[in-house]
């Protein structure tokens, strides 16, 4: 079967820099996709890695190895708006999405 | 605001019911999505619409019903649900159907709850 592995819940303090892992199982790969979504609302895109490596974009950074099936989310200088679930996802080989449970990060001071 | 919209926000409903629920996306896409969301349970595909054909149905139960009458439109129609149908329902787009193109933007969502 296609399983998204995430852990459930993550802790960081205000200003520090914390590491959101994800691993996949998938039948083929097409993209990796990261959210956020904040208690209550929508999720929106954050990142999608296709080719191995570092992509950053301000204070994120995604990373991916597809021959470890292994991809994180990095986030530097954690403000408490950061406080949210982050959902991994990939795109299978036919082209559909497979989600992960997400990971609930909470923000302390 | 992600440019995709629903309605109602919130529903609450008994199982007798007949219900509909309204997804709006104004960024030209060409694909749409309905989601289930339940508490610590990974978003549930649901149904997706590429060009207004159906081409994805994840055996969703026949109680859910859903209607693509065009590239911006999307609707789930409910009837005689189950207390576990309670949930956050939630609509999605996007460019396309594969890679980048799948960069999904989601509405704010449905919260459904069946008594």
């Amino acid at each position: 079967g296609q399983n998204i592995d995430q852990p459930t819940e993550m802790t960081a303090t205000e200003g520090a820099i914390v590491q959101i892992n994800c691993t996949y199982q998938t039948s083929g790969f097409n993209g990796l996709f990261w959210y956020q979504q904040h208690a209550g609302e929508a999720p929106t895109f954050l990142s999608y890695n296709v080719l191995d490596g570092l992509e950053e974009k301000g204070r994120f950074s995604s990373f991916l190895s597809r021959s470890k099936g292994y991809s994180y989310l990095l986030l530097k200088e954690l403000q408490m708006k950061d406080s949210a679930s982050y959902l991994c996802a990939v795109l299978d080989s036919n082209y559909q999405l497979i989600w992960g449970a997400g990971t609930k990060l909470i923000i302390k001071p | 605001e992600t440019g995709v919209t629903q309605t109602p926000r919130h529903l609450v409903m008994g199982m007798t019911n007949k219900k509909s629920l309204k997804c709006e996306q104004h960024l030209g896409h060409n694909a749409m999505y309905w989601y289930k969301q339940s508490a610590k349970k990974p978003l549930e595909l649901m149904f997706v619409y590429s060009l207004e054909e159906r081409v994805e149905n994840n055996s969703v139960p026949s109680r859910f019903s859903p209607e693509c009458p065009n590239s911006s439109h999307l609707f789930l129609h409910l009837h005689t649900l189950q207390p576990e149908d309670s949930a956050l329902y939630l609509c999605a787009s996007s460019q396309g159907t594969s890679g980048r193109e799948e960069i999904q933007y989601f509405g704010p969502g449905t919260r459904l709850l069946v008594l």
